[in-house]
């Protein structure tokens, strides 16, 4: 049971690079979530889906665009990063319906050279 | 719009002590209250969460948290803290009645003295 799944698990990009995080969910979750982690500032919401077909801005969307592609995945692309972007990004799922939490993946480390 | 405020960057706690971690939260609505921790260079594993009922929640590895709407608070307590519970603890809010949002504090890094 593989429950949320993020690639990659480590990432080195140079500024102005651009790249998409990949993350599935195999729960038949109908919500799902990007956080970034950062020292001392918790996990923040940068984007998420109610639901497939909709997204919504979070805490800390600016630098990011997100696509829902389907019910199982959801994206987060950085089209120009920024050395502000190197975080630890976690990918979450979660169904309104039946009440759960959120499940994570492993999160993925991204450095911005 | 949710918040949620752990006023304690980091706690120290002798081995066998008990131990309280404080969590204020802000919703309109009845909020949806989870307790994650997280080990160095893990994932996050859910502690407990509370949805309705019950306004003492038990959870795993021995925590509980209480829920108290009059102060807002979901504070996490554990009566004899062990080496392995060392981590970080992250509180969370959902609002699960509109766009499925949860919001998470900026979390408490518990530290445990032998």
């Amino acid at each position: 049971n593989a429950g949320v799944t993020q690639t990659p698990k480590f990432q080195v990009l140079k500024t102005g690079q651009s790249m998409t995080l990949q993350c599935a969910q195999d729960m038949n979750h109908n919500s799902m979530y990007w956080y970034r982690q950062d020292p001392g500032m918790g996990l923040r919401l940068i984007y998420y889906s109610a639901s497939e077909g909709t997204t919504d801005k979070g805490e800390v969307p600016n630098g990011y665009n997100v696509s829902r592609l389907n019910k199982r995945e959801f994206s987060l692309r950085l089209e120009s990063a920024a050395p502000s972007q190197t975080s630890v990004y976690f990918c979450a799922s979660s169904d309104r319906q039946a009440n759960t939490e959120a499940f994570f993946g492993q999160g993925t480390r991204l450095t911005v050279v | 719009a949710q918040s949620v405020t752990q006023p304690d960057i980091h706690i120290t706690v002798s081995e066998g002590a008990s131990l309280e971690l404080r969590c204020n939260y802000s919703y309109g609505a009845t909020p949806y209250l989870f307790w994650y921790v997280q080990s160095p260079g893990q994932g996050l594993q859910l502690l407990l969460k509370y949805f309705s009922g019950d306004t003492l929640v038990q959870g795993i590895k021995g925590f509980e948290a209480e829920f108290k709407r009059s102060q807002s608070s979901f504070n996490l307590r554990k009566p004899s803290v062990h080496w392995s519970d060392a981590a970080e603890y992250f509180c969370a809010v959902a609002s699960y009645s509109s766009a499925s949002k949860i919001i998470f504090g900026s979390g408490t890094r518990l530290s445990i003295r032998p």
